[in-house]
């Protein structure tokens, strides 16, 4: 089965700085690639996803990328805020499947 | 958007008692619900996958006897924790598939178990 591997565990910037979340994934036929944020005792809220058709999608601050070839993907947030601080979990949908296979998650910190 | 809406959000009961847990799509049909379970500070957890009007398939190491699901209809879910243990406290969150959307998940609000 797919096997989703998420760097780092926790990451801590000063508000303003640029965040890298970092995932790789092990079954070459994923095709779906969804990042959730996930406040304390909250539903996880889809914040962007990419399919292995593009490269690479960018919604305002936030940006994904993802390398088929080397079967990674990563999370960009630029000019992080407070209010970004939350935990922030890859998944990896696998063609014909209809399962997430879900990261372990980052807990992010943003200092002021 | 696609909303799913899941009860109750808290619930407490005593050792050895059932609780049930519903979740509904609320504008869409969910071809498919999923059952996660979420300890502090970890991953959400796939329990079992559920298709409308067939049996769920649960995830290695998951107790079908303990956990029972329901898919009864396109727009309704349950999962009832039988005979519930202290160790079975936990944060149980449920995701449907839009059936006319191969790439849309909508998680529930997520319902926060506690035995005692």
């Amino acid at each position: 089965g797919e096997n989703v591997e998420q760097h780092p565990s926790t990451l801590s910037v000063q508000e303003g700085d640029s965040a890298v979340i970092k995932c790789t994934y092990s079954d070459s036929a994923s095709n779906y690639f969804p990042w959730y944020k996930q406040e304390l005792g909250k539903r996880p809220q889809l914040i962007i996803d990419i399919r292995s058709n593009v490269g690479e999608k960018k919604d305002q601050r936030i940006a994904v990328t993802l390398n088929k070839t080397a079967k990674h993907f990563s999370l960009h947030i630029t000019e992080t805020q407070p209010e970004d601080s939350a935990v922030y979990f890859c998944a990896a949908k696998a063609l014909g499947y209809s399962t997430l296979t879900f990261g372990k998650g980052t807990m992010l910190l943003v200092s002021p | 958007g696609a909303v799913v809406s899941q009860h109750p959000s808290r619930v407490i009961c005593k050792s050895g008692t059932s609780v049930k847990i519903e979740c509904r799509s609320l504008d869409f049909q969910a071809t498919t619900m999923f059952w996660y379970r979420q300890f502090p500070k970890q991953s959400l957890m796939l329990m079992a996958t559920s298709n409308e009007g067939s049996k769920a398939t649960y995830e290695q190491g998951v107790e079908k006897d303990k956990f029972l699901i329901n898919h009864a209809s396109l727009t309704l879910s349950t999962l009832t924790v039988t005979s519930a243990h202290p160790e079975d406290s936990s944060f149980y969150i449920c995701s449907a598939n839009d059936r006319g959307r191969d790439y849309g998940y909508t998680f529930g609000s997520g319902t926060r178990l506690t035995v005692v």
